[in-house]
């Protein structure tokens, strides 16, 4: 399996315009994480799914956020309109159901938003 | 809130010497405590991780401690190596609900 697997790999991006990530879990597993990691506040849980249904999205830092998981291989992460402090590395994680709780993290996207 | 704590920030140890970084949480519902390792560039990656039935988990030259009635857990790393040099975050999560609550991250130098 070639593992999760993130797009873009890194996206520079005007403030005010919309940001699309986009993640394929590993096919399989049935829970898919997002997260958000900068030097101040480490690796944030913004939202995680379980078989496509969003279970808590309380990480989320506000309405400008929106994660959508269609099927059980794709799940998208938008910002509009995008900010400055939204510069990060994004990464999505996957994982099969409890006991098996190992998450596979995607190698990232890392947005600036200029 | 940080539901995880974790310390130090960074940490320079020679080759061959043991790396300790240590944790602490504070909910008692999390029943899962594994450790990541990520290298730059690149998404953390499990390393080793323990559940609270057992009070340690060796794996080749990692070790992790656990202390429940403490709510501390910590990851040893013996005979430190230059390829080790990563950062590494603890991380904890109820098994219900099993999205992982993530420590701040340690950022390990081993100089050769």
């Amino acid at each position: 399996d070639a593992g999760v697997i993130q797009s873009p790999r890194h996206e520079v991006t005007e403030m005010g315009q919309e940001v699309t990530l986009r993640c394929k879990p590993i096919s399989g597993h049935n829970s898919l994480f997002w997260y958000r990691q900068t030097m101040m506040r480490g690796l944030e849980l913004l939202i995680y799914f379980n078989n496509n249904v969003p279970i808590d999205d309380s990480g989320m830092p506000e309405d400008r956020f929106s994660a959508k998981m269609p099927n059980a291989s794709f799940s998208t992460l938008k910002i509009q309109p995008s900010e400055p402090r939204d510069s990060a590395v994004y990464f999505c994680a996957s994982s099969l159901a409890p006991p098996n709780t190992e998450a596979f993290f995607g190698q990232g996207t890392r947005l600036t938003v200029v | 809130q940080q539901q995880v704590k974790q310390s130090p920030q960074s940490l320079i140890v020679q080759k061959g010497g043991i790396s300790i970084i240590n944790c602490a949480y504070e909910n008692t519902a999390f029943d899962y405590f594994p450790w990541y390792q990520q290298f730059p560039g690149k998404g953390p990656a499990l390393l080793i991780a323990i559940r609270p039935d057992v009070s340690e988990k060796k794996e080749g030259r990692f070790t992790i401690s656990f202390n429940k009635s403490a709510k501390q857990f910590s990851l040893h790393i013996m005979d430190s190596q230059p390829g080790d040099s990563a950062t590494y975050f603890c991380a904890a999560s109820k098994n219900s609900g099993y999205a992982l609550n993530f420590g701040k991250g340690t950022s390990l130098l081993v100089t050769p």
